[in-house]
């Protein structure tokens, strides 16, 4: 069965800090993993797809097949990245499964 | 393009009640997936509809149930209401492609509440 597991409930950082947020996943076939972004009061949204291989405000992830990671990585944090954070793994079509999530604050 | 539009966004029932949730897609979208989210198990997804059959399930017991229609919108239903189902209720919406990277895209969920 696949699985996917975020370590951390909550990580909080500095403004200007470097920021990972970790994202392990267990899956017998091919993954597709994304990363879902849900600001206060907001909807979920999508942040981004392992297969784009993009950069979105300013974060990036790479999948790791070997270490069965797709850890979300920004340089520079800002304050308005405070938000919840969820990895997916999407594994048949509309189905995805989904970490506990990692809420990320960025202090001034 | 208008994004993924859930009614009613808020919502009171008591125990033994059932509910009925509604869900636009993304206009050509045909998949329509449904999730649960509670602070306690986080997100878990419920059933997936593409072109009016049901192709993925979730681990939920039979009181939950879907539908979707020919346009595409979906309804799910859950019946003899429990207080754990107090939840935010998403829909997702998708092209539906059985193969390749499928890109979900998130309505702002039907907030239920059971007393």
């Amino acid at each position: 069965a696949q699985r996917v597991t975020q370590p951390e409930k909550l990580l909080s950082v500095f403004k200007g800090a470097p920021v990972e947020l970790k994202c392990n996943y267990s899956y017998s076939g091919s993954p597709e993993l994304f990363w879902y972004v849900q600001y206060s009061r907001q909807r979920l949204q999508l942040l981004l797809r392992h297969i784009s291989r993009e950069s979105i405000k300013g974060f990036t992830a790479d999948l790791n097949k070997g270490e069965t990671s797709f850890h979300l990585k920004k340089p520079f944090a800002q304050e308005e990245d405070s938000a919840m954070y969820y990895c997916a793994l999407n594994t048949n079509a509309g189905k995805s499964t989904f970490g506990d999530g990692t809420t990320l604050t960025v202090k001034p | 393009k208008a994004g993924v539009t859930q009614t009613p966004r808020y919502l009171i029932k008591t125990r033994g009640q059932q509910v009925t949730l509604s869900c636009s897609p993304i206009s050509g979208h045909r998949s329509v997936s449904w999730y649960q989210q509670t602070p306690g198990q986080g997100l878990q997804f419920l059933f997936e509809y593409f072109s009016e059959t049901q192709r993925n399930k979730g681990n939920f017991p039979g009181r939950f149930s879907g539908r979707q229609f020919s346009n595409s919108r979906s309804e799910m239903n859950v019946s003899t209401l429990e207080l754990g189902d107090s939840a935010l209720y998403l829909c997702a919406s998708s092209l539906g492609r059985t193969s390749g990277v499928v890109t979900q895209y998130f309505g702002p969920g039907t907030r239920l509440l059971v007393l």
